[in-house]
């Protein structure tokens, strides 16, 4: 069982700074199948980055992906006020899904 | 637009049975795999179950082998998760979502509790 673990657990910044999150497998994994989601409170999780550098459909520029085997990072570049909120990494594997424990991105 | 939109969510006593179900609109569902995910209040997301596009493969995570039944009906556009012999542990939003996670429901709240 493949485990995701993020950090940091907590992320104090402002707006117009950047953002580095990061996510590490306790394993090798395809980045073919490394996702980011963001989650505002009270709202249903979004898809920001799939292929760990492919962003989905409607996302801003200013959020990139990276990485490869066990590490991934989720930048954005320049925080805007709608950008504090619960980050996830996910990995899809063939039998089995898991998430990391979130990064809270806040003011 | 891709819509999911679940029901079925409610309060129910430890041991007792529930039935989710979510309705999909704006694509062809038949074409694309499901799963559901859930979290618990305050607490981070944890996938429960995936299907694929056939409905011939199926996959639960370990908190819910044996309990939960995911299913599909594709005429009805309609995704499902029987869930029995819930525990505390089982409450949570339950979300349903297309493929891995590509768009999501707005999620039903289930409440495992005496």
């Amino acid at each position: 069982e493949i485990v995701l673990t993020q950090s940091p657990g907590t992320l104090s910044l402002s707006p117009g700074e950047r953002a580095t999150l990061s996510c590490r497998a306790s394993q090798s994994v395809s980045s073919s199948y490394v996702a980011w989601y963001q989650q505002r409170p009270g709202q249903a999780p979004r898809l920001l980055i799939y292929g760990a550098s492919y962003r989905a459909t409607g996302i801003s520029d200013r959020f990139s992906g990276s990485g490869s085997g066990t590490d991934f990072t989720l930048t954005i570049s320049r925080l805007e006020p709608e950008d504090f909120a619960m980050y996830y990494c996910q990995h899809y594997g063939a039998s089995f899904r898991t998430f990391g424990q979130g990064t809270r991105v806040q003011v | 637009q891709v819509q999911l939109v679940e029901s079925g969510g409610g309060l129910v006593k430890p041991g007792g049975s529930l039935r989710l179900s979510c309705t999909a609109s704006g694509f062809t569902f038949s074409d694309h795999s499901m799963s559901w995910m859930r979290q618990a209040p305050g607490k981070g997301l944890e996938w429960v179950s995936h299907i694929n596009s056939g409905r011939n493969t199926i996959y639960y995570a370990d908190s819910v082998k044996g309990r939960f039944t995911i299913s599909t009906d594709n005429a009805k556009n309609s995704l499902y998760l029987q869930m029995h012999s819930l525990r505390a542990e089982d409450t949570a939003v339950y979300y349903c979502a297309r493929r891995d996670g590509d768009y999501w429901g707005q999620g039903t709240l289930v409440t495992v509790s005496s």
